[in-house]
């Protein structure tokens, strides 16, 4: 059984960089078979892709976001992590991380239970 | 950017009876189209993708239908643990740029 946990602060001064990082256990990255994903919730409002990263390094950002984020992936120790730089109050946001459940199928089948990150100074 | 628009944003209904929710593209997305249940202090779950193809151990009373920019999630009869805020989201572009619908909360009535 697949698990995501994210992790990293939860507080984010103004104009600073928020960094998480995604810890998958019950599968490898480097299997070559998924993506993996960041999504975002602001309190009490909707779904936001932030992008996905594939084993290999290759990314594909939400073109809404692209000039602020980063996606890398470390597959030595089974994680993927996010930067979104220049934040404001607006980035608060509980941040998931997520998996599609086969290369390519854009949708998620496995989730993290989720990080709030509060954007405060 | 494909807009994924929910409606309606609430539903009120009675255990047992029938829940219809809509979901409507901005432009065509085929069937690429996948139905998630958020409930409170939790992450989404996989319902329905491919518009209409339960995930993996998701009840038959959930069934979803549609194709192009017109989609439907039903829940046949309400159970108790149903209540909950349901999301659709797009997956036809590519380079992907992913989105969801606004969400419609389905309380009890």
């Amino acid at each position: 059984q697949v698990q995501l946990q994210e992790s990293g602060p939860g507080l984010v001064k103004p104009s600073q960089t928020l960094s998480l990082t995604c810890t998958v256990s019950g599968g490898s990255i480097s299997s070559g078979d998924h993506y993996w994903s960041w999504i975002r919730q602001p309190p009490g409002k909707g779904l936001e892709w932030i992008g996905y990263i594939y084993y290999s390094g290759t990314t594909y950002y939400n073109p809404s976001l692209r000039s602020r984020v980063t996606i890398s992936v470390d597959t030595s120790t089974n994680q993927f992590s996010l930067k979104l730089s220049s934040v404001t109050a607006a980035d608060t946001a509980v941040y998931y991380c997520a998996r599609d459940p086969d290369y390519g199928k854009n949708y998620f089948d496995y989730w993290g239970q989720g990080t709030l990150v509060t954007v405060s100074s | 950017e494909l807009v994924m628009t929910q409606s309606p944003a609430t539903l009120s209904v009675s255990p047992g009876e029938r829940a219809t929710l809509s979901c409507r593209a901005s432009q065509s997305v085929s069937s690429n189209l996948a139905w998630y249940q958020q409930k409170p202090g939790q992450a989404p779950r996989l319902l329905i993708y491919g518009a209409s193809t339960r995930a993996t151990g998701i009840p038959a009373r959930f069934s979803g239908s549609g194709s192009g920019t017109e989609f439907t999630l039903t829940i046949s009869s309400l159970q108790s643990e149903d209540f909950a805020v349901y999301y659709c989201q797009q997956y036809n572009n590519w380079p992907p740029a992913l989105t969801f619908g606004g969400g419609t909360k389905v309380e009890i009535k």
